[in-house]
């Protein structure tokens, strides 16, 4: 079947260099935010989230960055390695509901 | 994806057939949902659950109903597949039971391809 990959923007990055991934968001009640990566033939993993009464949260190896003067997600992985190849995903929630609203993904490759 | 299962992993089914998909969580969250994956969409919400016996739509839930009749189990039931139900469909889970804090994190099972015919 068509993978998931298809049609989706693409970060091509060399092994040890830093990646970062970018979402726009439209919905300015959005108070909650996550990132999550998947491998194809697998489901979306959890990597990192994030309130809205936050700017910035770390990980390992990984921090995303909120920017809501202007509805902005980033997601920074340090020393990009081959394992982070995949597609990953931003996704929001409205406040006062529970469900979350993905976006469309963006495909990391990492070349050796 | 260890405490969500999701089963039959693949399955190709003939137009105007009910298929139902099955999801089960050993993790004793709150919260369960479907969705679909399709290329250049996405995922997109079809129905999820709150608690047993409480559901509700989500944005693509034409051609789907879903059922719970207890914490452990959301079915997902296509009444009769059409060939724009092909796609791959993901289980999540998010909150667990007895959470003192709301929690909106959502853990994925493997999927179920589904091909219609």
């Amino acid at each position: 079947g068509e993978s998931v990959g298809l049609h989706l923007p693409t970060l091509s990055v060399q092994e040890g260099d830093n990646s970062i991934i970018n979402c726009a968001y439209s919905n300015s009640a959005s108070d909650y935010f996550i990132w999550y990566k998947q491998e194809s033939g697998k489901g979306p993993q959890f990597i990192i989230d994030i309130r809205s009464n936050m700017d910035k949260r770390q990980g390992q190896r990984v921090t995303v960055l909120l920017n809501k003067t202007v509805k902005h997600l980033s997601l920074q992985i340090a020393a990009t390695q081959p394992g982070d190849s995949a597609v990953y995903f931003c996704a929001e929630k409205s406040s006062g509901y529970s469900t979350l609203t993905f976006g469309k993904g963006t495909m990391l490759l990492v070349s050796p | 994806d260890a405490g969500i299962t999701q089963s039959p992993r693949h399955k190709v089914t003939e137009t105007g057939t009910p298929v139902t998909l099955r999801c089960h969580q050993t993790e004793n969250h709150r919260y369960m949902y479907w969705y679909r994956q399709d290329p250049g969409h996405g995922l997109r919400l079809i129905h999820y659950s709150y608690g047993v016996k409480d559901t509700d739509k989500g944005e693509v839930s034409d051609g789907y109903s879903v059922s719970r009749s207890k914490t452990e189990d959301f079915l997902l039931t296509l009444e009769s597949a059409t060939s724009s139900q092909t796609s791959v469909y993901f289980c999540a889970i998010s909150e667990r039971s007895g959470s003192l804090s709301p929690s909106y994190e959502q853990y994925f099972g493997p999927g179920t391809r589904l091909t219609v015919t």
